[in-house]
């Protein structure tokens, strides 16, 4: 069956850096894109972007410059890190994965709790 | 582009549960529906407007024809259907995915 498997939580302190992993299992890992989203407190997900197998990633406008997407095809390990931290990046991080950019997610990870604090 | 969701609805069991999401000529778009049960992560429940994955009740279904709003409709509510309710679409124009901010489902 189709697994996300994502890394542990973490606290990180403001102007921090955080990488967060998804570990896929029981598809064709290069047939699927992985998409991210991530979930603050009370509110709805919200789309970080999508990277495809063999690497190439669209980070959503919000998160340019500050986010970077990867993807190793030899461990079927899709890696999400995200810099400058602040209290607002407080939230449930979430891999999932999607036929294309436009498609739905049929699958997530379980969620990782990430929380800034000083 | 934004989706609206109505913050909460309540069904008795048994009974029939709509939920709503409003967005510009969503009529055109492809949406899709997740159910997130409380501390857990989304599932896919409807995609494509109605379409069901494997595995998901004939009880949920999806319409999204009178070009403002998109539904969700649950038959027959049990108490296993009690969690938040969010929608999904590709925003053409912006190139990004967009989420409703979600309807809490309560079975009284």
């Amino acid at each position: 069956q189709v697994q996300l498997v994502q890394s542990g939580a973490e606290v990180k302190k403001p102007g921090a850096s955080v990488t967060v992993s998804c570990k896929a299992s029981g598809y064709t890992f290069l047939s699927y894109n992985i998409q991210w989203a991530r979930q603050a407190p009370g509110q709805g997900p919200e789309w970080m972007g999508i990277v495809s197998p063999g690497g190439g990633a669209t980070p959503a406008y919000k998160f340019r410059g500050r986010l970077t997407m990867t993807s190793d095809t030899s461990t079927t390990t899709v890696y999400m890190r995200l810099r400058d931290l602040t209290n607002e990046d407080t939230a449930v991080y979430y891999c999932a994965r999607s036929s294309g950019a436009n498609s739905r997610f049929d699958h997530w990870g379980q969620g990782t709790q990430v929380n800034v604090s000083s | 582009y934004e989706l609206t969701q109505p913050p909460s609805v309540s069904v008795a069991p048994g009974q029939t549960a709509t939920i709503p999401c409003g967005g510009d000529n969503i009529g055109t778009q492809s949406v899709h529906w997740y159910q997130q049960k409380s501390g857990q992560a989304p599932v896919l429940v409807v995609y494509d407007d109605r379409a069901r994955p494997s595995g998901i009740p004939e009880r949920f279904s999806g319409s999204n024809s009178d070009g403002s709003t998109a539904t969700l409709t649950i038959a027959r509510v049990e108490a296993g259907d009690e969690a938040d309710y969010y929608c999904h679409v590709w925003d053409r124009s912006g190139g990004q995915s967009v989420f409703g901010g979600g309807t809490k489902m309560t079975v009284l």
